[in-house]
């Protein structure tokens, strides 16, 4: 089974910081993906990739940098955090594309104060 | 645009009883469909997914879905749910075309199993 890890798993900073999330997967999948969770709105793409130094945009990706390092690492970053960007964040990865089963990492909870 | 309602945010059954949590999507197309679940403090996981043929396709731990396309709907049962059950719910919907076929989700149903 794949295996998706994320670090960390909470995190509390203050509105203007700087935070990045870092996702790794160990099956060598050639998408990986960031999503925000939040009540009401289920899970939100903000940038995906296919591959070592590719980025693409997601639905709501205000606010948020990416980048993928390797075919393992994908990092979120948030270069001036906001109250806003507070809420649960994961990591997915899939072998092919979407329509193939997205493997999730176990979530980042981000407070900003 | 694709779009997912699942009209219920909560459902509270009680232990051995059956379920159905409602999925209705909105495409030009038949899309891929998709059932994922998140337990307490963990990430989603796939219970099932339906891309053609028999419109009934089972999932894990006796989960089964039925499409119909009449009724643009992906509804998830269960005979008779455990107490383990208790999470919550994603319908998602991908196109069946194009380079990229990103998941469009629900907002999710949350289950309570009661004892």
């Amino acid at each position: 089974e794949a295996a998706v890890t994320q670090s960390p798993r909470n995190k509390v900073t203050v509105t203007g910081g700087n935070v990045t999330l870092s996702c790794r997967q160990t099956n060598s999948h050639n998408y990986m993906y960031w999503y925000r969770q939040d009540t009401g709105h289920g899970l939100r793409l903000i940038h995906y990739s296919y591959g070592a130094g590719n980025l693409q945009i997601g639905d709501v990706p205000d606010g948020y940098k990416a980048t993928r390092t390797t075919q393992e690492d994908f990092f979120l970053l948030l270069e001036l955090a906001s109250p806003s960007q507070t809420s649960l964040y994961f990591c997915a990865s899939s072998d092919v594309w979407g329509q193939d089963t997205q493997y999730f990492g176990p979530g980042t909870r981000l407070l900003v104060l | 645009a694709q779009s997912v309602t699942q009209p219920d945010a909560r459902v509270t059954v009680s232990e051995g009883a059956s379920l159905q949590l409602r999925c209705k999507y909105s495409y030009s197309a038949t899309p891929y469909l998709f059932w994922y679940v998140q337990y307490p403090r963990q990430g989603l996981q796939m219970l099932l997914k339906y891309y053609s043929g028999d419109p009934v396709v089972q999932g894990v731990n006796g989960f089964e879905a039925e499409f119909s396309k009449s009724d643009s709907s992906f509804h998830l049962r269960k005979a008779s749910v455990h107490w383990s059950d208790s999470a919550v719910y994603f319908c998602a919907v991908s196109p069946l075309s194009g380079s990229f076929n990103k998941l469009t989700f629900g907002a999710g149903t949350r289950l309570a199993v009661c004892p």
